[in-house]
């Protein structure tokens, strides 16, 4: 089963204007980490925000905050007011676990985010 | 900025051809990962290291091989590049930790011909 749902391939947004990026994850550890990167065209990742699952406020990072609904297992990306280089892959990631020496980050498929002037 | 480092940006090689690609970091990070992506797909992990002598396989089955010997270098080796070898490679590294992000260099994009 895919421990990541990204179920959105493409998104639209004016210049601007909000935008949620959508994201449910799939554990049974109580501990564990998500993760959002940004990826241009020209190929690097970019991290944009961490929400821990012990967090009890939503994380946020200038312009990105991200919607953590703990009992539905989502981790929604919001960007305010979009700008044309806000236009890039969107990758939703999780760890799981405690300790120095366990898990990796888990990607899901990623979302396409076009910004229009 | 992170201080992670791959070379070459971009390699086109020829069948059979034995290729190394290059990894390095001077965070002083235990954990290092090669990341595999298809254009516009998702990342798959192939391998990761927690330090210096461990190596492990990811979820996707890779014909590449890693080594570590050093902190801070983690190069990926195919013996007989394929075709099917086409993609891109991210190397990435973090502390350990639920909560650290990985650092990700700027990849390498190799075709295969």
């Amino acid at each position: 089963a895919q421990k990541i749902t990204q179920t959105q391939p493409g998104m639209f947004v004016q210049e601007k204007e909000a935008v949620t990026l959508d994201c449910t994850y799939d554990t049974s550890d109580p501990s564990y980490g998500l993760f959002w990167y940004k990826q241009p065209s020209s190929g690097e990742m970019i991290f944009l925000i961490y929400q821990g699952s012990y967090d009890q406020q939503n994380a946020t990072e200038g312009r990105y905050s991200l919607n953590f609904q703990k009992a539905r297992k989502s981790a929604n990306l919001v960007i305010s007011a979009s700008q044309l280089g806000d236009s890039a892959m969107y990758f939703c990631a999780m760890r799981e676990g405690w300790g120095a020496g366990y898990s990796t980050l888990t990607f899901g498929k990623g979302t396409m985010l076009l910004v229009s002037p | 900025e992170a201080d992670i480092y791959q070379t070459p940006r971009y390699l086109v090689i020829g069948t059979g051809k034995k290729i190394t690609l290059e990894c390095s970091q001077t965070m002083g990070h235990d954990k290092m990962y090669w990341y595999q992506q298809d254009p516009g797909m998702e990342l798959h992990l192939i391998h990761y290291s927690y330090g210096v002598n461990s190596t492990e396989k990811g979820d996707l089955s890779s014909e590449s091989t890693v080594s570590r010997i050093r902190t801070e270098h983690f190069p990926l080796t195919l013996e007989s590049a394929r075709p099917s070898h086409t993609s891109q490679y991210l190397c990435a590294s973090s502390y350990p930790g639920r909560d650290t992000e990985a650092f990700f260099g700027q990849g390498t994009r190799l075709t295969v011909v």
